[in-house]
């Protein structure tokens, strides 16, 4: 149980394009999740919190207009990384939450690279 | 700002042995704790929860927690190499269901 999966799970893009990441919770319903971006060797740094039906709250120092989040269901949330920059490559990962209690799974994750 | 710290290693131990891994938090309202285990190039895996002090076992990992002293610790009995892996200790903040990471503890077992 508790498995979460996201696509893509790797993309190459062009700067200034759009790219746009599912993350999917397959056994269980999520009223949260989670974004995460992790560098080479560094370690997890959340960007912002989504809550179904809700606005995403967002970490400080990361753009929400950069970072277009949507939770429109149980078991769907949408990171969208828009007018995408070489700065911005990085793997993105996904974490959803049980209901009724505080542990996350996560994602695969999906590695974005701009050139 | 809330921290969570870890030793970086590389932790290197033998097949069989015991590894013991140490995460302490600053956040003295923190309340749950979490290990998560992660490959290179891979995303993190959950290992254990624990919320209350003491030891909670399951198969060759214990957790250990000591809220006194704000100290979590995983001890890996039997270590493979397959272990071979970061580990990463994460604390729920208090009044909310956010993480906060450390920065993980690379573990090396060597057959």
């Amino acid at each position: 149980g508790a498995v979460v999966s996201q696509h893509p799970s790797r993309v190459i893009c062009k700067s200034g394009t759009s790219v746009k990441i599912e993350c999917r919770s397959l056994d269980f319903q999520a009223t949260t999740m989670f974004w995460y971006r992790q560098f080479p060797k560094q370690s997890l740094m959340l960007m912002a919190t989504s809550n179904e039906g809700s606005k995403a709250t967002y970490e400080q120092g990361v753009e929400k207009d950069k970072f277009l989040i949507n939770h429109a269901s149980l078991t769907l949330s949408t990171l969208t990384v828009t007018s995408a920059h070489p700065e911005d490559s990085s793997f993105y990962i996904c974490s959803a939450r049980v209901e009724l209690g505080y542990e996350q799974y996560f994602g695969p994750g999906t590695r974005l690279t701009v050139t | 700002q809330k921290e969570v710290e870890q030793n970086s290693g590389p932790l290197s131990v033998p097949e069989g042995a015991i590894a013991s891994l140490n995460c302490t938090y600053s956040d003295r309202g923190s309340q749950s704790f979490f290990w998560y285990r992660q490959y290179s190039g891979k995303s993190p895996e959950l290992i254990m929860s624990i919320y209350s002090n003491g030891d909670k076992e399951d198969g060759r990992f214990t957790a250990q927690l000591n809220k006194a002293s704000q100290y979590v610790s995983l001890l890996i009995r039997d270590s493979q190499p397959s272990d071979s892996a970061t580990y990463l200790c994460a604390v729920k903040r208090a009044g909310s269901y956010q993480l906060t990471f450390g920065k993980g503890t690379k573990l090396s077992v060597i057959p």
